[in-house]
């Protein structure tokens, strides 16, 4: 299956910052998702991130506060912006390499705001 | 709506004993359904996947589980487990190969030597 990179693995942030987590696989995948785990809970999708035009969002999240970008079919990235305490989570990026193939995650990105 | 239901958040066995994860799931129309495991400080993995045919799938280290429609579950199985097992273990589903995965709450494995 696909290798998927994720960076940073973790980050320590300030209240009312962004950072942007990327997500790097090593071939052309068909879908790329991101998930949200907080803390002691299961995965919620937040978004499909779509090649060349805005990302598909689930209900309870919005752009502004989660921008996704897929500029080609091996990368993606989400921002996480205005943080606050809430948004302590961890962040998974997941892909679907080709029709009816199940998906694989990343190793997912810890994020702690202070 | 689509849902997904785990009963056991937390199972406690001695190694060799035999373990059985339930999940149920809700949706009129046909599904995906996988179950995957993560080990303390990795990443999800897929334990093994439902897409059509043989209900009776087997996955990876011995696991496998059972499709029945008339129940709406996908069972987890493995008739005798190892210490090397502890996980936790999260039933999906999905709508469509493509779709968004819809996860159980997940079932925290404890096993002993």
């Amino acid at each position: 299956s696909a290798v998927i990179s994720q960076k940073p693995s973790r980050d320590i942030c300030q209240r009312g910052t962004s950072l942007t987590i990327q997500c790097q696989v090593d071939s052309q995948v068909t879908m790329m998702f991101w998930y949200r785990q907080q803390p002691g809970q299961s995965l919620t999708l937040i978004a499909t991130a779509n090649q060349g035009s805005e990302a598909t969002y689930e209900s309870g999240f919005v752009i502004d506060k989660f921008p996704i970008s897929r500029p080609n079919l091996t990368f993606s990235t989400l921002t996480v912006s205005n943080m606050s305490p809430e948004d302590s989570s961890i962040y998974l990026c997941s892909v679907v390499e080709s029709s009816n193939q199940p998906q694989h995650f990343g190793d997912g990105t810890r994020l702690s705001i202070l | 709506a689509q849902s997904v239901s785990q009963h056991n958040h937390h199972v406690i066995l001695s190694e060799a004993a035999s373990l059985e994860l339930g999940c149920n799931y809700s949706y009129g129309g046909t599904v995906n359904l996988f179950w995957y495991v993560q080990y303390p400080g990795q990443h999800l993995q897929l334990l093994l996947k439902y897409f059509s045919g043989d209900p009776l799938v087997k996955g990876i280290k011995g696991f496998e589980a059972e499709f029945i429609k008339s129940k709406f579950s996908f069972n987890l199985r493995k008739p005798s487990v190892q210490w090397s097992d502890t996980a936790e273990y999260f039933c999906a589903l999905s709508s469509g190969g493509y779709n968004k995965l819809i996860f159980g709450a997940g079932t925290r494995l404890a096993v002993h030597p």
